[in-house]
């Protein structure tokens, strides 16, 4: 009964270097989201993908790409990091687009120094 | 473009009693989904509950209810019987029936005094 699993829990990264966020889900969810949570912010939506193979850029995009070859997975990746990418990454899944509530990993914390 | 307001950086409340959270929202929508998210200290966002705005009953779940007043625009949740689990930052939540993106409050961190 995992739900969705994120990976690392906390990283830290130096300025220009690159990572990438793990995201899996076993709920067979053809929808999953990266959003992120800044300090006294709600969530912002990065990307989503609506099923495998197929993504798109949601409200904050710039400076992250993503990838959906699997229902299961759905990793975050930032190719050049910089301090303004210092959040809380959630990544998100659900059975549906519109009338469905999310369900959520447990967070990444990223500083970016 | 919508907007979700939580106008309670914080609020605090004495274990068992009442409190309620606030929540206004901006939209020319008729159509959409309300929702109340909690995360507590494990970070986790979990569902409290969710309203459609075409039901006029107004949406409960244990001792969370929420007061749903369309013309107003606003979406309170009422914690009854608050307990030391209930402790957490609340976010507020706006989606559209045309649109796929939840809209978010800024969040109210509610602390429970023993």
């Amino acid at each position: 009964n995992a739900g969705v699993t994120q990976t690392p829990k906390f990283r830290i990264l130096k300025i220009g270097q690159s990572m990438t966020l793990q995201c899996a889900q076993d709920m067979n969810h053809n929808y999953m989201y990266w959003y992120r949570q800044d300090p006294g912010m709600g969530l912002k939506l990065i990307y989503y993908s609506v099923g495998a193979g197929i993504t798109d850029k949601g409200e904050v995009p710039n400076g992250y790409n993503v990838s959906r070859s699997t229902t299961e997975d759905f990793p975050l990746r930032l190719e050049l990091a910089a301090p303004s990418q210092t959040s809380v990454y959630f990544c998100a899944s659900s059975p549906a687009l519109y009338n469905s509530p999310l369900h959520f990993g447990n967070g990444t914390r990223l500083t970016v120094t | 473009a919508q907007t979700v307001t939580q106008s309670q950086p914080e609020m605090s409340v004495q274990e068992a009693e009442t409190v309620t959270l606030s929540c206004t929202y901006d939209t020319s929508e008729s159509d959409y989904y309300l929702f109340w998210y909690k995360q507590p200290p494990s970070r986790q966002m979990i569902l409290v509950i969710r309203q459609e705005a075409y039901k006029q009953q107004n949406a409960t779940e244990n001792r969370f209810s929420v007061n749903f007043q369309k013309a107003a625009k606003s979406f309170s949740l009422k914690i009854s019987d608050s307990q030391l689990g209930d402790a957490a930052m609340y976010f507020c939540a706006y989606r559209s029936d045309s649109n796929y993106q939840l809209i978010w409050g800024a969040g109210t961190k509610l602390i429970i005094k023993p």
